[in-house]
């Protein structure tokens, strides 16, 4: 039941917008997304719950569909710090996280 | 202590060795699971611990990988008679929430094991 995530990979000039979008086969209690630099533990970015929401902080948002099947995350303005992997994790009611594999994220200068 | 802590963080093994994991979660944390990332990779779910109980062992690829909790609060993952294939940083993450409202999952920074 993992999830597809894409891109796998992007590349961004420092100022760029990117979108990483994850999707499911089933519909899903609520879905994580995480970064990981590389050689360091994943940091939590954000949890969405509810069909049909959008919430953000700083320049990162993400949506999650009425159909809970789909999650996007918004990366706008890129910044140098934002380089690294994004995960989602999608949370099966009474299942445990199966994370996606994984969208390389890399912002030049 | 304030986040979850793992060792040892580097741990050099030879193949046939047995290795073991200590994952010490935020303190009064439910939810505490074992992950394993190979290089390059997401993280790949092995086990899942509600307190002392262990929940969802699923993932964990062969009975040489145990893992126990047993007074509901540190972890150990332990390997026997470790392949090669066992190299992988190994991630241990806990939770305020119970399985299904778990929340924010808080990372340790790995242990990362090395079979030669």
């Amino acid at each position: 039941q993992q999830p597809v995530q894409s891109p796998q990979a992007v590349i961004l000039r420092e100022g760029e917008d990117a979108v990483i979008n994850c999707s499911s086969s089933k519909a899903l209690y609520s879905v994580h997304w995480y970064r990981q630099k590389h050689g360091e533990a994943p940091v939590f970015l954000m949890i969405l719950l509810k069909g049909g929401e959008q919430k953000g902080h700083d320049k990162i948002s993400a949506s999650f569909n009425e159909k809970k099947q789909q999650s996007s995350l918004y990366l706008t303005a890129s910044q140098l710090s934002y380089s690294g992997t994004y995960f989602c994790g999608p949370d099966f009611y009474g299942q445990n996280f199966v994370f996606g594999p994984g969208t390389r994220l890399s912002v030049l200068p | 202590g304030a986040g979850v802590s793992q060792s040892p963080r580097y741990k050099v093994a030879k193949r046939g060795q047995d290795v073991a994991l200590r994952c010490d979660p935020i303190s009064g944390h439910v939810s505490l699971f074992w992950y394993q990332q190979a290089l390059g990779q997401g993280p790949e779910f092995l086990t899942y611990f509600q307190n002392e109980a262990q929940l969802d062992k699923s993932g964990l690829p062969s009975d040489r990988f145990f893992a126990e909790r047993p007074e509901g609060s540190v972890s150990t993952l332990k390997i026997q008679r470790t392949q090669q294939e066992d190299s992988a940083v190994y991630l241990c993450a806990s939770s305020f929430g119970y399985q299904t409202n778990t929340g924010e999952l808080f990372f340790g920074e790995g242990s990362r094991l090395t079979v030669l």
